[in-house]
């Protein structure tokens, strides 16, 4: 089992519409929970992160934490062909290393 | 406030060559981490440091492999004797420990190596 498993796609969606991304992790001791995205030859940007169990909102984004489940998501509301990317989750313990998924790759067409 | 920068961003080397990279963090973050990305993956852990000390490194990480941030401020990674599997981006990121959003790793655009 991957530490950190995501859907590699590609999730496609049409502009406007809301995309649902989703990632599990292995280890209950997790305590960080980030979703980056990355451009086709570019490197991770930050675009999120979530500690405790519910909902963070920020923008047209939301990511959900049920440690519970273990299970970390991300929506994009309002979809912009400009969100066309991979997403990547990565969940860390600490100050340290983050573990990364493999990344989800999304589609938003006009 | 700039971000993270590495030099350089695009390296060709030919097999059994050393290479030597370089990361400058934000300047007022105290750790530093490397990574390693082959298409189609996700960033995979190779080392950090809390300035000079050297936390952790990974087990996948070769002999051949080397990283130093001798000051606490930038950090070199080397790696000696390369191969064509050495092939990669090459990834760093750094965070400030101690606040309360210091959990957070912001990248640098990144040090795309090929070995031939």
């Amino acid at each position: 089992q991957k530490e950190v498993e995501q859907n590699s796609g590609p999730l496609s969606v049409p502009e406007g519409a809301i995309a649902s991304l989703n990632c599990t992790y292995s280890d209950r001791g997790s305590q960080s929970f980030f979703w980056y995205r990355q451009y086709s030859g570019k490197s991770p940007e930050l675009i999120m992160s979530i500690y405790s169990n519910g909902d963070k909102e920020d923008g047209r984004f939301t990511a959900q934490l049920n440690k519970a489940s273990q299970y970390v998501s991300l929506l994009i509301r309002d979809s912009q062909p400009s969100d066309s990317a991979t997403y990547l989750c990565a969940v860390g313990k600490g100050y340290g290393k983050l573990t990364f998924g493999q990344g989800t790759i999304l589609t938003v067409h006009p | 406030d700039t971000g993270v920068s590495q030099d350089p961003r695009h390296k060709i080397t030919k097999r059994g060559q050393n290479v030597t990279f370089r990361c400058d963090p934000i300047s007022e973050h105290n750790r530093l981490y490397w990574y390693r990305q082959t298409l189609g993956q996700g960033p995979e852990f190779l080392t950090y440091f809390q300035n000079e000390a050297q936390l952790e490194k990974s087990r996948l990480l070769s002999d051949r492999f080397s990283a130093e941030r001798p000051k606490g401020s930038f950090s070199t990674l080397e790696i000696q004797r390369t191969e064509q599997g050495d092939s990669a981006m090459y990834l760093c990121a750094s965070s400030l420990a101690g606040q309360p959003s210091s959990y957070e790793q912001y990248f640098g655009p990144g040090t795309r190596l090929t070995v031939t």
